[in-house]
């Protein structure tokens, strides 16, 4: 049973600061990383995908790989109060395979 | 582009009454996924078609079938719905094939089976 998890939070930052979240996956083989974002009674909106090694950015978000410790984050720099929702990360395996989602972490940004 | 357009966006059913999730894309994505959110559970695959023509089973596909109807058009039946089954359902698509593509998904239906 591949597994994803996440803090549920919630993660409480300042308008402006810097929030991280982290995720922890159990199958080594897995090659495909995203994180979603979800506001209260919406659907999840991709927002960041990574499959190699290291940092990739994209406006204020930065999304971090390390396959060898199993472990995908998100800095989201600048925080603003319309960030607050719940993200979601999600894994693949390798070859055809459909995407495992952790249970989300819900990030509060206060004004 | 309307992108995943699911209907209906809520529905009431009582138990053992039927009904169908409707689901399309205009993205000509090859796979489409059903899951179901519930609180404390997250999202729960139920049943996937890779392509065309294909389906297979999720996490969770107990009481459900599905219909990958053309490559644009995949529904989720309940054949007797039951309370367990009361849940936000989302459908998605993705270009599938031999790379993970990230998912775009469906506003949601929001089932209540009393």
């Amino acid at each position: 049973q591949k597994e994803v998890e996440q803090n549920s939070g919630p993660l409480s930052v300042p308008e402006g600061a810097i929030a991280s979240l982290n995720c922890t996956y159990s199958d080594r083989g897995s090659q495909s990383f995203f994180w979603y974002r979800q506001y209260s009674g919406k659907s999840p909106e991709l927002i960041m995908s990574i499959y190699s090694n290291g940092d990739k950015e994209d406006g204020r978000f930065t999304a971090q790989l390390n396959k060898a410790s199993q472990y995908v984050s998100l800095l989201i720099r600048d925080s603003q109060p319309s960030d607050s929702a719940t993200y979601l990360c999600a894994v693949n395996g390798g070859g055809y395979s459909t995407l495992t989602f952790g249970k989300g972490t819900m990030l509060l940004v206060s004004p | 582009n309307a992108g995943v357009t699911q209907t209906p966006k809520f529905q009431v059913l009582k138990t053992g009454q039927s009904m169908t999730l409707q689901c399309a894309q205009d993205m000509n994505h090859n796979s489409m996924y059903w899951y179901r959110q519930d609180p404390g559970m997250g999202l729960r695959l139920i049943y996937y078609s890779a392509s065309e023509g294909t389906t297979d089973k999720g996490e969770v596909p107990n009481g459900y079938n599905v219909s990958r109807l053309n490559k644009r058009e995949f529904s989720l039946r309940l054949e007797s719905a039951a309370p367990s089954q009361t849940s936000v359902y989302f459908c998605a698509s993705s270009e599938g094939r031999n790379r993970a593509h990230g998912y775009t998904f469906g506003s949601g239906t929001r089932l209540t089976v009393v």
